[in-house]
């Protein structure tokens, strides 16, 4: 049980253009579902929040105009990175809050993102 | 000060020795605290979840909590060269962020 995948697991895109990103809880509904950013030997870093049906909630310094979140239904969180630059090549990671009193988060296998 | 701090290593352990990371956090209030695993070039894996004071048991695996010192630890017995890789320490406040440390990372040599 308590698995998420993404896809696609990795894209190359020249700058300039967006990249759709999904994120999906497949045996559980999940209300909560994040967005992170990882880049090379670096940890974690939370980009938002998303719940299903309401606005995502962005940290400090994200650009919510450019990484847009929709979170439209319980299995289902999309991250678009629009008009990408180099500087957004980076590993991006979803999780997936299961609920229901549990609090662990369950992670995406990742999307590699390479911006030419 | 970072909400969580871990030691960045490199930790070096020889298989079938106990490999012991630690992890301190700042915030008296947190109440879940969580191991996660992470290969390089792949994404988190769950290991243990910890909620109160003492050890947890799973297989090869203890998480240990102590909220008075405000550190929460991860033994990895009999450690094998599969179990390198590099552990994240993840603790929740109130509502559901996580706080990810930068993670230790874990060499078992054979």
């Amino acid at each position: 049980g308590a698995v998420v995948s993404q896809h696609p697991s990795r894209v190359i895109c020249k700058s300039g253009t967006s990249v759709k990103i999904e994120c999906r809880s497949l045996d559980f509904q999940a209300t909560t579902m994040f967005w992170y950013r990882q880049f090379p030997k670096q940890s974690l870093m939370l980009m938002a929040t998303s719940n299903e049906g309401s606005k995502a909630t962005y940290e400090q310094g994200v650009e919510k105009d450019k990484f847009l979140i929709n979170h439209a239904s319980l299995t289902l969180s999309t991250l678009t990175v629009t008009s990408a630059h180099p500087e957004d090549s980076s590993f991006y990671i979803c999780s997936a809050e299961i609920g229901r009193g549990r609090d662990e988060q369950f992670f995406g296998p990742g999307t590699r993102l390479t911006v030419l | 000060q970072k909400e969580v701090e871990q030691n960045s290593g490199p930790l070096s352990v020889p298989e079938g020795a106990i490999a012991s990371l630690n992890c301190t956090y700042s915030d008296r209030v947190s109440q879940s605290f969580f191991w996660y695993r992470q290969y390089s070039g792949k994404s988190p894996e769950l290991i243990m979840s910890i909620y109160s004071n003492g050890d947890k048991e799973d297989g090869r695996f203890t998480a240990q909590l102590n909220k008075a010192s405000q550190y929460v630890s991860l033994l990895i017995r009999d450690s094998q060269p599969s179990d390198s890789a590099t552990y994240l320490c993840a603790v929740t406040h109130t509502g559901n962020q996580f706080y990810f440390g930068t993670g230790t990372s874990l060499t078992v040599i054979p």
